[in-house]
This record gives structure tokens, sequence and C-alpha cells, in this order.
């Protein structure tokens, strides 16, 4: 059973195009988190959630807006999306604030090209 | 600024040789510290992680990694390497009072027959 799920895997789109990529997690966790991985693989937080809450929004683009149905679902919708966009986005959750040292666990990323 | 460095872009190890991949960090207080693997087109994996307590800390695959705070490092090591431990490599701290981890610039580590 995959923990930290994310869809799609890959996603080829045009630039201008509104897109959403979609993450569920069945660990029971309370925190979720966006990361992006840029083409020279550098990660860097985007957001995070506790118990559907927005913890950390860390200067990303307000084309960029997560959205936490609930503390299992963290889905993140892209606007007017730009070449720059394509990266690979990861979905991440951890049983609570990392303040605890709770470790992170990531999903197996999504995939974005910008044509 | 709080940062993490990983020297090496790429770690070049024969099979049945010691590996050592080098990661240090430059935040204030007493971080976390955290190394992650990555395969090609996969997730990161959770290797370990240091909190408190003993210096040395064990993880999966029989991967350990000794935190030296006058140092300022959390270097990732194996005994005796394996061909299917080439991967991508990171070191991640998480600063007190964030919640968020920052990465290193990842280490391509290669295992050769």
């Amino acid at each position: 059973d995959t923990a930290v799920s994310q869809t799609p895997k890959y996603l080829v789109t045009q630039m201008g195009n509104d897109k959403s990529i979609k993450c569920e997690q069945n660990l029971g966790h309370d925190t979720m988190y966006w990361y992006k991985q840029d083409s020279k693989k550098f990660l860097k937080i985007m957001f995070s959630y506790n118990n559907k809450e927005l913890i950390i929004n860390e200067t990303v683009p307000n084309r960029f807006s997560p959205k936490s149905p609930d503390k299992a679902h963290l889905n993140l919708h892209i606007n007017s999306l730009e070449l720059g966009d394509s990266a690979v986005y990861f979905c991440a959750s951890s049983l609570d604030l990392l303040s605890s040292g709770n470790t992170i666990y990531f999903g197996e990323g999504s995939w974005l090209t910008v044509v | 600024a709080q940062s993490v460095a990983q020297p090496e872009d790429q770690v070049k190890v024969a099979e049945g040789n010691p590996l050592t991949v080098k990661c240090t960090y430059s935040v204030s207080g007493n971080p976390y510290l955290f190394w992650y693997v990555q395969y090609p087109n996969r997730g990161l994996q959770f290797l370990l992680k240091y909190i408190t307590g003993d210096n040395l800390v064990k993880g999966s695959y029989g991967f350990e990694a000794e935190f030296n705070k006058s140092q300022t490092s959390f270097h990732l090591k194996k005994p005796s390497a394996l061909v299917s431990d080439s991967a991508l490599y990171f070191c991640a701290v998480r600063p007190i009072n964030t919640d968020k981890l920052i990465f290193g610039t990842g280490t391509r580590l290669q295992v050769f027959p």
C-alpha cells in the first residue's frame, strides 16, 4: 500500500493552462507538504498544512494554490502555467509538525513539463 | 543564512569498500538532521535521522551517520557498499523554531562492481 500517493505522475501541458496535482496519505498524519525539485535536483519547500491549516507559504507565486479538503489530502492547483514551472513536485506528510522531530515521508513525485 | 552543504557532487566507490557522503550545516541551535535517498525517477526515501542522544545513528539498508556538533557535520557512512546503493543522497536539516526541512544539493553515489 502506497503511504503518500500523488497523481498524475507525469504531466505535459502547454503554457497558460491550469492544472492540478492531487495528493493523499493513508498514514494518519496531521501535516502535509508540497516540495519542488528543479532541474538541478534542488529541493525546496513550497507549502505545509497542519490539520487543514496553512502553516508555511514559502514565497511561492500566487498562481500556486494548495487546497486541503481534509488532513489526508493536499492538492496543488497551478494557474497560468509558465515554462519555469517545469519541475518535479513532491507531496509529503509527517505525523505532526517537525518541531517534534517527526520524519517527513515523500510521495513518488509528479513530473510536470510545460511546453 | 541557514544552509546545508554537500561538498561533493559525486562520490565513486568500488563495491565492498566503505563509503562516506559528506554533509555540513550552518544553522543556529541544535537542529534535527536527516538523510534521504532518491533513486532515478522515484521519490525520496527516508534513511535515518538524528534528534538527540548517541551521535552515531543507524538507519535503513545498513547506512549510519555520525553527528559531530563541533564540526557541524552529519556524514553518511556504510561499511561495505553495494552496486544497488547507487543513487542520489540528500542531507537535510530542520532548524529550531521552524517547521521545514532545508535540503543540501545532493550527492550522486556511484558504486561500481
